[in-house]
């Protein structure tokens, strides 16, 4: 079946204007994570759902991060006001449910802030 | 804060031989750890997972072993070849709420 989808697969923007990145998670899988690797880093946690509600924020770098998702299928990261530090590629994953089950992966969005 | 750290940041090691990776956990409420291996400009897959029930797991090349009590997990790779190559992240998980990531391993497997 279809995997994790994410669109767009690359994205330049200037600084200071709104991006949206989506994530299709696999049919069925209730829990979506989103994270952010920069160049040559590894996997760091922004946010997590379990189906609509997203019971852990904490690991949006600033308030200009957010993300929704609605149906509690696909989901939508929004960085307002880009800076040039958002480079990187954002990465969505989705599961089967919570609790510690494989998480299957996005092919990412390359975000590029000139 | 849950905080994963994972060492060598880099290894390189010689067709056949055995490569190790290491890693120690902070939040003791971890019971969940998997590996995922990511090879050049794809996305990450799972490989390997254990939970705190199990001292270690095996499958075919990978082993991955679990000391509770040092908050210590690492991963076994015997008789590597060259597509093993690769960056290998550990992560630890408490209930799914959150996944925590080691900073990465970058393994060279030369022929």
């Amino acid at each position: 079946g279809a995997g994790v989808s994410q669109s767009p697969s690359n994205k330049v923007t200037e600084k200071g204007k709104d991006v949206e990145l989506r994530c299709d998670p696999i049919s069925g899988h209730t829990a979506l994570y989103w994270y952010r690797q920069s160049l040559g880093q590894g996997l760091e946690f922004l946010i997590y759902f379990q189906g609509n509600s997203a019971p852990d924020k904490s690991g949006l770098p600033s308030d200009r991060f957010s993300a929704e998702r609605t149906g509690g299928s696909v989901s939508t990261l929004t960085i307002q006001r880009t800076q040039q530090e958002d480079s990187a590629v954002y990465l969505c994953a989705s599961s089967w449910n919570q609790g510690n089950y494989e998480q299957y992966f996005g092919p990412g969005t390359r975000l590029t802030v000139t | 804060g849950e905080n994963v750290e994972q060492h060598p940041s880099t290894l390189s090691v010689q067709e056949g031989d055995s490569a190790v990776i290491k890693c120690t956990y902070s939040d003791s409420a971890s019971n969940y750890f998997p590996w995922y291996k990511q090879e050049l400009g794809k996305r990450p897959q799972l490989i390997i997972d254990i939970r705190s029930n199990v001292g270690e797991k095996k499958d075919q090349r990978i082993a991955v072993t679990l000391n509770k009590t040092a908050k210590h997990f690492s991963l076994h790779i015997t008789e590597t070849q060259p597509e093993d190559s690769a960056v290998y992240f550990c992560a630890a998980s408490t209930g799914g709420f959150k996944t925590i990531f080691g900073a990465g391993t970058r393994l060279f497997v030369k022929a």
